[in-house]
């Protein structure tokens, strides 16, 4: 079964508008973290935010959020006030601590218009 | 600050021939170590991770095998490339805190 599932293939938002991409996670596991990346064209990624099974407020970082819904077992990260250097591709990733492997999802390409 | 290198960028290699790829961590201790592999236009599939020197995991049963013989040393290896290894690898750690920092990441076209 899929750990990570990440159901939108592409994503488009208005500059200067809110965005969500959505993420769901399969674990029997307690303890674990969940993750958002970001893949610019080049390839790097790139860490954007963290939200860990026993926190109850959900994480920010700046302009992102992560909307965690753990009966659900839904991540989503929200966006705020979209730029155009955040077209990218975005990971959904969750860790379970028992065994240390980091799951990714199958991302979400988001594009930007001006 | 902690840096991880990974080599060659891009690498063109025949079917049929070896690989070796290399990663290493600078600046940590006793980092968990991941190789992950991203066909084109595809999410990270997690190929191999490490908890210790001589201690890997596998993931998925493929044509390729990763050692690790030093602490901060992972390499990911095959004896005889397939044209279905093509791909972006990626080698990534995770120490101390939650997120994993990635490499940048070798571009492999098998032809």
């Amino acid at each position: 079964a899929q750990k990570i599932t990440q159901t939108q293939p592409g994503m488009f938002v208005q500059e200067k508008e809110a965005v969500t991409l959505d993420c769901t996670y399969d674990t029997s596991d307690q303890s674990y973290g969940l993750f958002w990346y970001k893949q610019p064209s080049s390839g790097e990624m790139i860490f954007l935010i963290y939200q860990g099974s026993y926190d109850e407020q959900n994480a920010t970082e700046g302009r992102y959020s992560l909307n965690f819904q753990k009966a659900r077992k839904s991540a989503n990260l929200v966006i705020s006030a979209s730029q155009l250097g955040d077209s990218a591709m975005y990971f959904c990733a969750m860790r379970e601590w028992a065994g240390n492997q980091f799951y990714f999802g199958t991302g979400t390409s988001l594009t930007v218009i001006p | 600050s902690q840096t991880i290198h990974q080599w060659p960028a891009t690498l063109v290699q025949p079917v049929g021939s070896p690989l070796s790829l290399e990663c290493t961590v600078e600046g940590t201790s006793n980092p968990n170590l991941y190789w992950y592999r991203q066909a084109a236009g595809r999410g990270l599939q997690l190929l191999f991770y490490s908890v210790g020197i001589g201690q890997i995991s596998s993931e998925v049963p493929q044509n390729l095998s990763a050692s690790r013989p030093q602490d901060r040393q992972f390499i990911l290896s095959s004896k005889k490339l397939l044209l279905s290894d093509s791909g972006f690898y990626l080698c990534a750690w995770s120490t101390g805190v939650p997120e994993a920092f990635f490499g940048q990441g070798t571009r492999l076209t098998v032809v």
